[in-house]
């Protein structure tokens, strides 16, 4: 399976302002998934980003909030913007390559103050 | 609708027992189906999938689940816990394409009793 490095792994920030997740695969992917676990939740999904093209958001998130940027096809970033207390989640990356199902960046633990 | 419910939201067995967690999903299509786990403060580790085949699938860290197709289920099984497999559990459906996301449920936490 692929593997994931995410960083950062961890930060403390301060509202209002942003903060660029980034998310790097051993290995060329279609498809990139962003998800946010808020704290005791389960995974929702903000957005996949397809390399070349404009990032897909699910419902409840936009791309004024949420940037994404995909400049090939081992790499990709989320970017958080004007952040507020509501923003602290545990953030992670995916990558699914057939067969092997889909596989985690460590993730980026997110807390603003 | 496409949708996993994992009905029980925390568990406690005693070290040694035996361990099932529940997965029920609604999918439109031929499910292909997930258990991560989540051990506190780290990302999620794929346990064992099902694409196709033989029912019964085998995971890592002694794990298995069984896909039940008549009752929509993919229930988790370990015949005896270690203490270290405390974490939070996560069955997810998805489709089998690399350019499709999958779907969580919200998640099983375990606890495991001296």
């Amino acid at each position: 399976s692929a593997v994931i490095s995410q960083k950062p792994s961890r930060d403390i920030c301060q509202r209002g302002t942003s903060l660029t997740i980034q998310c790097q695969v051993d290995s060329q992917v279609t498809m990139m998934f962003w998800y946010r676990q808020q704290p005791g939740q389960s995974l929702t999904l903000i957005a996949t980003a397809n390399q070349g093209s404009e990032a897909t958001y699910e419902s409840g998130f936009v791309i004024d909030k949420f940037p994404i940027s995909r400049p090939n096809l081992t790499f990709s970033t989320l970017t958080v913007s004007n952040m507020s207390p509501e923003d602290s989640s545990i953030y992670l990356c995916s990558v699914s390559r057939d067969n092997y199902g889909y596989t985690f960046g460590s993730g980026t633990r997110l807390t603003v103050v | 609708a496409q949708s996993v419910t994992q009905p029980d939201i925390h568990i406690t067995v005693s070290e040694g027992a035996s361990l099932e967690l529940r997965c029920n999903y609604s999918y439109g299509a031929t499910p292909y189906l997930f258990w991560y786990v989540q051990s506190p403060g780290q990302g999620l580790q794929l346990l064992l999938k099902y694409f196709s085949g033989d029912t019964l699938v085998q995971g890592i860290k002694g794990f298995e689940a069984e896909f039940k197709r008549s009752q929509s289920s993919f229930n988790l099984r370990k015949p005896s816990v270690h203490w270290s497999d405390a974490a939070e559990y996560f069955c997810a459906v998805g489709p089998y394409s690399s350019a499709s996301k999958i779907i969580f449920g919200s998640g099983t936490r375990l606890s495991i009793r001296p």
